[in-house]
């Protein structure tokens, strides 16, 4: 089975800088998946890592490291609009290969 | 612009009146999702279509069906919605199976149930 553990709630200041881990327990998967979602709205793709190390998009950056089971998404200059709740995904490499959810961060970013 | 469109955005149903959500691309991805989202909590995948390929979830109800007659479009039938359904309802695409890591939201349908 598949298992994603984020933690439920971060906060941060305007233009800080701020980690959103993501740690897991799972047989095998293909890449690990970032997904940002504000509140009311849809999910919205941030970035995928299929292979260990940093991806860098803009302010945004994903880490993996399979040999840790451990990934994270890195914020940098933080925005009042980058309040929202952000969701790491896998997509085991068993079965139909859909996408498994973590739970889900909310980042509260205050002035 | 290409995306992912449902309708309605919200819907009103009364208890045990069946409902159908709507969901149409315009990006001709091969794969599409149902999923349902409670309040703080993780998308919840319901089934999916490979092309005309159907797959449901072990754990979705019964009471879930969907339809998928074109490329274009998919349905979400409940039969019998129960206060509990109360959720919204994205629908999802991605090009392909391999690149499910990668999928297109759309805005979402919020049902409520009296």
């Amino acid at each position: 089975g598949q298992s994603l553990e984020q933690p439920s709630e971060v906060t941060a200041v305007e233009g800080a800088i701020v980690q959103i881990n993501c740690t897991y327990q799972t047989s095998g998967f293909y890449g690990l998946s970032w997904y940002q979602q504000h509140d009311g709205g849809a999910p919205t793709f941030l970035s995928y890592n299929a292979l260990d190390g940093l991806e860098e998009t803009g302010r945004f950056s994903s880490f993996l490291s399979r040999s840790d089971s451990y990934g994270y998404l890195l914020l940098q200059e933080l925005q009042m609009k980058d309040s929202a709740s952000y969701f790491c995904a896998v997509r085991p490499n068993s079965g139909y290969s859909t996408l498994t959810f973590g739970k889900g961060t909310m980042l509260l970013v205050s002035p | 612009d290409a995306m992912v469109i449902q309708n309605p955005r919200y819907q009103v149903t009364q208890f045990g009146k069946p409902v159908t959500l709507s969901c149409s691309q315009t990006l001709n991805h091969n794969v599409m999702y149902w999923y349902q989202q409670k309040s703080s909590q993780a998308p919840k995948l319901l089934f999916h279509y490979y092309d005309k390929d159907f797959n449901n979830e072990a754990d979705t109800p019964d009471n879930f069906q969907s339809r998928r007659p074109n490329t274009s479009f998919c349905f979400l039938d409940i039969r019998s919605p129960g206060l509990g359904d109360a959720a919204m309802y994205l629908c999802a695409t991605s090009r392909d199976r391999d690149r499910a890591e990668v999928q297109f939201f759309g805005p979402g349908t919020r049902l409520t149930v009296l």
